[in-house]
């Protein structure tokens, strides 16, 4: 079935880096946009980033332009998300998330990840 | 950036009765909205996209409506399982793409 899984979560100290991994199946993953989105804890869901089905279109969220960066391997039907600089408000839990339709990444979001926690803390 | 604003942020309804959350944009996104339910715990589920539409799966019960600046989510009688937080969002213009801050519905 249509599953997205994500990986690479965990504790982390003010100022290192991590690296998400989010690995689709069940659909066609080279023609779709993907995005990520977070969720820190007790609170709303933030947009933070994403990458058009080819990987040629790239947007990010103010809070992490410059610090994150989002990319995709077709090959490998896996999305990833490099943070650097982490800070303490990028705590949350990180989704990815598919778009409905094909060839397009401004749509709605269809398929979510279950989600990986990243805690930035010293 | 457009900003999407939920009313009420709780809702207190009993089982068997009808829900209305209301969901207002702070400039036009046309018919580019989406509702999201999200239980604790769990990831956000997409209910409704291009503000009427349900997505796969989704039950009857549930129905948008609304264009412009101004949506409404219903549901028309809650079931045990409806009790959740509920999430609008634009994907009209952007990025960002944003979200609204979430309408929780409780048991009554």
């Amino acid at each position: 079935q249509v599953q997205l899984v994500e990986s690479g979560g965990g504790v982390v100290q003010p100022g290192r880096s991590l690296r998400l991994s989010c690995a689709a199946s069940g659909f066609t993953f080279s023609s779709y946009g993907m995005h990520w989105v977070r969720q820190a804890p007790g609170k709303g869901l933030e947009w933070v980033a994403v990458i058009s089905y080819d990987g040629s279109n790239k947007y990010y969220a103010d809070s992490v332009k410059g610090r994150f960066t989002i990319s995709r391997d077709n090959s490998k039907n896996t999305l990833y998300l490099q943070m650097n600089s982490l800070r303490a408000e990028d705590t949350a839990v990180y989704y990815c998330a598919k778009v409905i339709g094909d060839y397009v990444f401004t749509d709605a979001f269809d398929i979510w990840g279950q989600g990986t926690m990243v805690t930035v803390s010293s | 950036e457009i900003v999407m604003t939920q009313s009420p942020a709780t809702l207190s309804v009993s089982p068997g009765e009808r829900a209305t959350l209301s969901c207002r944009a702070s400039q036009s996104v046309s018919s580019n909205l989406a509702w999201y339910q999200q239980k604790p715990g769990q990831a956000p589920r997409l209910l409704i996209y291009g503000a009427s539409t349900r997505a796969t799966g989704i039950p009857a019960r549930f129905s948008g409506s609304g264009s412009g600046t101004e949506f409404t989510l219903t549901i028309s009688s809650l079931q045990s399982e409806d009790f959740a937080v509920y999430y609008c969002q634009q994907y009209n213009n952007w990025p960002p793409c944003t979200f609204g801050g979430g309408t929780k519905v409780e048991i009554k």
